[in-house]
């Protein structure tokens, strides 16, 4: 059985910084692009950032690009997103997703598995 | 990356069938097969129901289907029960490696 364990969300001030996590366990990790989408409160979903199975390949949203980085240690089996220079409008719950069947980051069959997501804050 | 465009709510009553539809651009739900929709229930992470258009992932009821003409998806439940109630997304591929989100859509079961 796939699951997806976000952690690492909480509480932080403006122009802080925050790490999530994602633990991936019952698939093999390495095979499928991973994406991250944030939920904020009582709103609609928002895609945040793509990688390629392998790691080589992040995209990012216009609304992140140059504050967060999502990475991934196959290793491990587990997924990341550095997020830097917060601010209000990145409160949101963070879902990590998995790809039903692409490794790479130019395809798109679906996001078929997501974790219970993570709430991040940003206030003061 | 502008979100997709999709009713903020629709309704209908048990048994009955009804058609969510979600508006792109020809950058995006125009140019790509790559639709997918999501349903989710308040409280809980979005589940996957229809992927590359019109493709059910296994375990996914019969009732819901997916179409595209032009620049619009559109999801269809059939026979709608009470359990269909929940929130509705769609999502597209829009080149260069990234998503789309359509606002969601509130379903009522009336």
């Amino acid at each position: 059985e796939v699951q997806l364990l976000e952690s690492g969300g909480g509480l932080v001030q403006p122009g802080g910084s925050l790490r999530l996590s994602c633990a991936a366990s019952g698939f093999t990790f390495s095979t499928y692009a991973m994406t991250w989408v944030r939920q904020p409160p009582g709103k609609g979903l928002e895609w945040v950032s793509v990688i390629s199975g392998s790691g080589g390949s992040t995209y990012y949203a216009d609304s992140v690009k140059g504050r967060f980085t999502m990475s991934r240690d196959n290793s491990k089996n587990a997924l990341y997103l550095q997020m830097d220079s917060l601010s209000a409008d990145d409160t949101a719950v963070y879902y990590c997703a998995k790809d039903r069947s692409c490794s790479s980051t130019t395809c798109h069959n679906g996001l078929d598995s997501w974790g219970q997501g993570t709430l991040v804050t940003v206030s003061s | 990356q502008s979100a997709l465009t999709q009713p903020a709510s629709v309704s209908g009553s048990p048994g009955q069938s009804i058609t969510i539809s979600c508006t792109g651009t020809n950058s995006d739900v125009g140019l790509y097969n790559l639709v997918s929709w999501y349903q989710q229930h308040p409280g809980k992470a979005p589940k996957l129901i229809i992927y590359e258009g019109s493709k059910r992932p296994s375990g996914v009821s019969t009732r819901f289907s997916g179409s595209k003409s032009a620049n619009t998806a559109s999801l269809t439940i059939s026979g709608l029960q009470a359990e269909d109630e929940a929130d509705y997304y769609c999502c597209s591929y829009a080149g260069r490696s990234t998503l789309v989100f359509g606002g969601g859509t509130k379903l009522t079961v009336l």
